[in-house]
């Protein structure tokens, strides 16, 4: 079945840019699928990010939008998440995500990787 | 934006008792809201989706209701690897948002 994989840098120094890929296994990014990115500041809720489309339509958390960009690779199978201007307000576990068939709940989670915003 | 707020903040109960979580909504979302199951240190688990629909695999104690602006999970008889935390989500205009969370804990 498939499986998402988080990857990128653990560190982020304050006002650069936080870069994180999802590499999506057992099935295609092509698919009929919405993928997204989900964040969770430490003890605190979860905020949605923003998603992509495997033709490269998007679309953003309006209090995020103008800081993130989020892009497609479909011949590597993966899609990849740009936070710009980081605070330490960007300190969160970062996750992948699908949109399921119906369109309105994300139905596979990838494992989360925390990122921290620190100089 | 759409607001979710969920209630209790928390709840107390026993293995064996039912659970009834409520989730409302700032303005109709019409059936589409999800909710999720999390535990420490792990991501997200999808129980139900469109309001009423158990997610692959989610054990028939789970139940969804409701429509428009008020929601209800209702967990029938807990299990003790029920206890965690549980979070509501809406999609409207191109855009998602999640309630603030309900813990499920032991009595």
């Amino acid at each position: 079945q498939v499986q998402l994989q988080e990857s990128g840098p653990g560190l982020v120094k304050p006002s650069g840019t936080l870069s994180l890929t999802c590499a999506v296994s057992g099935g295609s990014i092509s698919s009929s699928n919405w993928w997204s990115w989900v964040r969770q500041p430490p003890g605190k809720g979860l905020e949605w990010i923003g998603e992509i489309y495997h033709s490269g339509s998007t679309n953003y958390n309006p209090s995020l939008k103008s800081r993130v960009t989020i892009s497609v690779d479909k011949s590597k199978n993966q899609f990849s998440l740009k936070l710009s201007s980081v605070t330490a307000a960007d300190t969160a576990v970062y996750y992948c995500a699908r949109v399921g068939a119906e369109g309105n709940a994300f139905d596979i989670w990838g494992q989360g990787t925390m990122v921290t915003v620190s100089s | 934006e759409i607001v979710l707020t969920q209630s209790p903040a928390t709840l107390s109960l026993s293995p064996g008792e039912r659970a009834t979580l409520s989730c409302r909504a700032s303005q109709s979302v019409s059936s589409y809201l999800a909710w999720y199951q999390q535990k420490p240190g792990q991501a997200p688990r999808l129980l139900i989706y469109d309001a009423s629909n158990r997610a692959t695999g989610i054990p028939a104690r789970f139940s969804g209701s409701g429509s428009g602006t008020d929601f209800t999970l209702t967990i029938s008889s807990l299990e003790p690897e029920d206890f965690a935390v549980y979070y509501c989500q809406q999609r409207s205009n191109w855009r998602y948002t999640f309630g603030q969370g309900t813990k499920l804990e032991i009595k």
